[in-house]
């Protein structure tokens, strides 16, 4: 099985950065997804990792390592819109390959 | 413009009762998912489907019931043998390989009265 973890909240204030941790365990890894969501509305992609690295998009950026089970979304400049829940997912090869398995998501909160 | 689309947005039962929740998709996606999500929990997978005419069981099946009888349509059907139906139900879809990046749909709520 996989066990994926991220804190359950943070708060930011508007103009800064904040970085959102997760870490896994998982046997046969195979990419790393960031979504965000707003409350009650549907999940967007955000990135995806499936090597070591950074990835950045515009404000976003994501980081993982593989040996470490360990990976970070980073938001620069923060708005007031990016108050919303980060979902971090992994993908694993086993049990068909295309299923994913998310984490509980961290509710950012960004404040004035 | 293409997309998920999932109905009804939201949706009142009796207990006992089955209901069927919708989704159509308009991306030409091999394949597509039903997940679950409760307030503290992850988004947990219920069913799954690559191509037509076959389905696979997620994490938390039972009480579910789902058809693919085609490539746009995957319908999910709550039944009364579901213990704890009151949840925000989100339908997916994929290309199905490569990055597997899911779109969702807007979600469907379901509580159960």
């Amino acid at each position: 099985g996989q066990n994926i973890d991220q804190p359950t909240e943070m708060t930011a204030t508007e103009g800064a950065i904040v970085q959102i941790n997760c870490t896994y365990q998982t046997s046969g890894f195979n990419g790393l997804f960031w979504y965000q969501q707003h409350a009650g509305e549907a999940p967007t992609f955000l990135s995806y990792n499936v090597l070591d690295g950074l990835e950045e998009k515009g404000r976003f950026s994501s980081f993982l390592s593989r040996s470490k089970g360990y990976s970070y979304l980073l938001l620069k400049e923060l708005q007031m819109k990016d108050s919303a829940s980060y979902l971090c997912a992994v993908r694993d090869r086993g049990g068909g390959g295309n299923k994913l398995t998310f984490g509980t998501g961290t509710q950012l909160k960004v404040e004035l | 413009d293409g997309g998920i689309t999932q109905s009804p947005k939201y949706l009142f039962r009796k207990e006992g009762q089955n209901v069927t929740l919708s989704c159509e998709q308009n991306l030409n996606h091999d394949a597509m998912y039903w997940y679950r999500q409760d307030p503290g929990q992850g988004l947990r997978l219920i069913y799954y489907s690559q191509i037509v005419n076959d389905f696979q069981k997620g994490d938390i099946a039972e009480g579910y019931s789902v058809s693919r009888e085609k490539k746009e349509s995957f319908p999910l059907t709550v039944t009364s043998a579901q213990k704890n139906p009151t949840a925000f139900y989100l339908c997916a879809s994929s290309m199905g390989d490569g990055a597997n990046v899911l779109t969702f749909g807007a979600g469907s709520r379901l509580t159960v009265l």
